[in-house]
């Protein structure tokens, strides 16, 4: 299946700091999904996106679908300790039943 | 509250035994998946379901096999366990067309020893 390129890995930040992710595809998407998963945990949705240029916001998180439609993005602003986890990026296959998913980034909120 | 539940959170099981990971979800979706996660590698599909009865491979199917008798059930089983299936187990399941992606269960960690 198709690999989705999410970076960086990791992240080790300061509670209050902002955090910025990214994910590219090497095919054109009509959706991009971001999840989040907590440790010892299934991912949870966090954000969907439909259309490229869309920027969605969910509380202290903004997800953007980028224009050329093979990338996305997510920020988090003034990160907190409940933040930690590990984020995905995910994007479907043609028929769009079958998501393809990014590596992930894991993220450590340091109090 | 829609859920997808994995009937065990964690297994210990030894080498050569068949082993079952069950998944229920109530949500009636029609599609249904199995991933395994391991640190660095991501979310590796195993089997996936579009239909009672049906089934299809994902990227890496050898030593599992699935099972979809009823709708709101696919089962993952390990025929031969091995040291190398030790691993984090999530099931997903989605609507046709997956427009709202997938929810997951909390997953099961598998151990093989």
């Amino acid at each position: 299946g198709q690999q989705l390129n999410q970076s960086p890995q990791s992240m080790f930040i300061q509670e209050g700091e902002d955090v910025s992710m990214n994910c590219t595809s090497s095919s054109i998407f009509n959706t991009w999904l971001w999840y989040k998963q907590d440790p010892g945990e299934g991912p949870v949705l966090l954000i969907a996106l439909y259309k490229a240029g869309e920027l969605t916001s969910n509380g202290r998180l903004t997800a953007q679908f980028g224009i050329t439609r093979k990338d996305s993005f997510l920020n988090i602003s003034a990160s907190i300790p409940s933040d930690v986890g590990i984020y995905f990026c995910a994007g479907p296959s043609n028929t769009g039943n079958q998501f393809y998913f990014g590596t992930g980034t894991s993220l450590t909120v340091i109090p | 509250d829609v859920k997808v539940t994995q009937s065990s959170r964690y297994l210990v099981k030894r080498t050569g035994e068949k082993v079952f990971l069950e998944c229920v979800q109530d949500m009636d979706h029609e599609n249904m998946f199995w991933y395994r996660q391991d640190p660095g590698l991501g979310l590796r599909l195993i089997y996936f379901s579009y239909d009672v009865k049906m089934k299809e491979k994902g990227d890496i199917p050898e030593g599992y096999s699935v099972s979809r008798e009823k709708k709101e059930r696919f089962s993952l089983i390990l025929e031969s366990a091995s040291t190398n299936q030790t691993s984090m187990y999530l099931c997903a399941s989605s609507f046709m067309g997956g427009q709202y992606g997938y929810t997951f269960g909390s997953g099961t960690r598998l151990t093989v020893v």
